[in-house]
């Protein structure tokens, strides 16, 4: 069964100081996609980054980069430079193919991050 | 950028009524649509998943008499919470895929958040 797994229920961070923010997940799928998303107070999700199983590369989108290794199925997201905006929940997601649509996501917990001046 | 359009972001109502909510795809065509439910301070929950013109997929522990889908047209899909009680009480939020874009294109609305007094 597939599993999207974050240990980190909340983290403080100094602003201008970088984040760490730990993702596993479990499937047996070799073609499988892993995402971050931002959830700012107000609820609405913001996409942050994208990671196939196949791309060779860390996934980067400016101060976003996702370190993936493949072999211990972990998908961490850094945040560097952290600012007062980026205090939100963080949820990492995984991709999971269906027989009948293109897939679904599947949320991990998620991670309360609160960035301090 | 694909933006879904999701109304009313707030509804109070009463217990036992009806309450329908939006969510349409303003610039592609959203082949498949995904509802979630989020409580406070937990991860979003997939409850169902439709395809354009065909049935909802519901996920296991869901009620499908008391959460309709409709996803009619490709642009539009609502989610009818029938019935309404206070534990019926979350925020509620829809994503929209696009076929063409296979690695990405999860677009979520803004959510709703609903109250039953």
């Amino acid at each position: 069964a597939q599993k999207i797994t974050q240990t980190q229920p909340g983290m403080f961070v100094q602003e201008k100081e970088a984040v760490t923010l730990d993702c596993t997940y479990d499937t047996s799928d070799p073609s499988y996609g892993l995402f971050w998303y931002k959830q700012p107070s107000s609820g609405e999700m913001i996409f942050l980054i994208y990671q196939g199983s196949y791309d060779q590369q860390n996934a980067t989108e400016g101060r976003y980069s996702l370190n993936f290794q493949k072999a211990r199925k972990s998908a961490n997201l850094v945040i560097s430079a952290s600012q007062l905006g980026d205090s939100a929940m963080y949820f990492c997601a995984m991709r999971v193919m269906t027989t009948d649509s293109w897939g679904k996501l599947q949320f991990g917990a998620g991670t309360q991050v609160v960035v301090t001046p | 950028g694909a933006v879904v359009s999701q109304h009313p972001s707030r509804v109070i109502c009463k217990s036992g009524t009806s309450v329908k909510i939006e969510c349409r795809s303003l610039d592609f065509q959203a082949t498949t649509m995904f509802w979630y439910r989020q409580f406070p301070k937990q991860s979003l929950m997939l409850m169902a998943t439709s395809n354009e013109g065909s049935k909802a997929t519901y996920e296991q522990g869901v009620e499908k008499d008391k959460f309709l889908i409709n996803h009619a047209s490709l642009t539009l899909s609502t989610l009818t919470v029938t019935s309404a009680h206070p534990e019926d009480s979350s925020f509620y939020i829809c994503s929209a895929r696009e076929r063409a874009a296979f690695n990405y294109g999860y677009t979520f609305g803004s959510g709703t958040r609903l109250t039953v007094v």
